[in-house]
C-alpha cells in the first residue's frame, strides 16, 4: 500500500524557476527520504530527514519536514532541464524494521 | 552510480517459467532490500535481509523468495511466472538495518510474455 501520497502528480515549470513538491504520510516515522527516477531507471537518493529534524539542505534541494501534519516538502531551487523526473518520498515508519514505503510520486517536467 | 550492481539488466521469459535477479550491494553495506515497481502498483517493497538473515517481509508472493549469502549479496527467485511479475525489481542496500539511506541499485526489467 502507498502511504504516501504526493502534490501535485505532475508540475512544468520553466528552467530557473522554483519547484515545491509535497508528500504526505499516514503513521510515525524514524525518517523521510526523497529519490528522483529518470523515466523507468533506478531510483537516486536525495535526501534523508529525520523524525526530530525539522529543514535539510543538500546543494539546491531544500526539505522540510513537519511530523505534526505528517508531510514533508521538497523545494528545487533554479531548476535545470536535467531536473526533468519523477520525484518519490518513501517513509521508514517506526516499527516497520527500515522498509521503505513510497509515495505515488510526482512528475517534474522542466523547459528551456 | 549507487555503488549498488544488479543482473541481469533485461529478462525476458514466458508464463511459468523460473529466474533469478542477483544483486551486489555497496561495499560495506549489510542490508538488502528488494522492491518490485509496476504501473498498477507502484514501488512495493518485498523482503529485507541483515547480514545473512531475513529481516522483513512486505508484500512478497510465496512464488518468490531470496535469500542474502555469506559475502552478502543477495537473490531474488521467481517462480511459476505470470503476466502480473512484469515489473521493475529494485535492489538496495544501506549500512545498517534501520534507519539508514538506502541505496538503490539500476534495476532488473522482468518481461514475461
Amino acid at each position: 500500500s502507498q502511504q504516501g501520497e504526493e502534490d501535485p502528480q505532475a508540475l512544468s515549470i520553466q528552467e530557473g524557476e522554483n519547484a515545491t513538491m509535497n508528500c504526505s504520510y499516514k503513521t510515525s516515522i524514524n525518517n523521510l527520504q526523497w529519490y528522483r527516477q529518470n523515466s523507468g531507471r533506478g531510483l537516486v537518493h536525495l535526501i534523508l530527514i529525520r523524525s526530530n529534524e525539522r529543514e535539510k539542505h543538500s546543494g539546491r534541494l531544500r526539505v522540510t519536514l513537519d511530523t505534526s501534519k505528517k508531510s514533508s516538502s521538497l523545494l528545487i531551487t533554479a531548476s535545470r532541464a536535467a531536473d526533468t523526473a519523477s520525484y518519490f518520498c518513501a517513509t521508514d515508519a517506526t516499527g516497520g524494521g527500515n522498509k521503505l514505503t513510497f509515495g505515488t510520486g510526482t512528475q517534474l517536467k522542466v523547459e528551456l | 552510480d549507487s555503488g549498488v550492481t544488479q543482473t541481469p539488466k533485461h529478462l525476458i521469459t514466458a508464463t511459468g517459467q523460473r529466474v533469478t535477479l542477483r544483486c551486489s550491494p555497496r561495499s560495506g553495506d549489510l542490508s538488502v532490500y528488494w522492491y518490485q515497481q509496476s504501473l498498477d502498483q507502484g514501488l512495493q517493497f518485498l523482503i529485507q535481509y541483515y547480514n545473512g538473515e531475513e529481516r522483513a517481509k512486505g508484500n512478497i508472493l510465496e512464488r518468490f523468495s531470496a535469500q542474502q549469502f555469506p559475502d552478502l549479496h543477495s537473490e531474488l527467485n521467481l517462480s511459476s511466472l505470470e503476466l502480473g511479475d512484469s515489473a521493475l525489481y529494485f535492489c538496495a542496500s544501506s549500512v545498517e538495518d534501520r534507519n539508514y539511506e538506502q541505496y538503490f541499485g539500476p534495476g532488473t526489467r522482468l518481461t514475461v510474455t
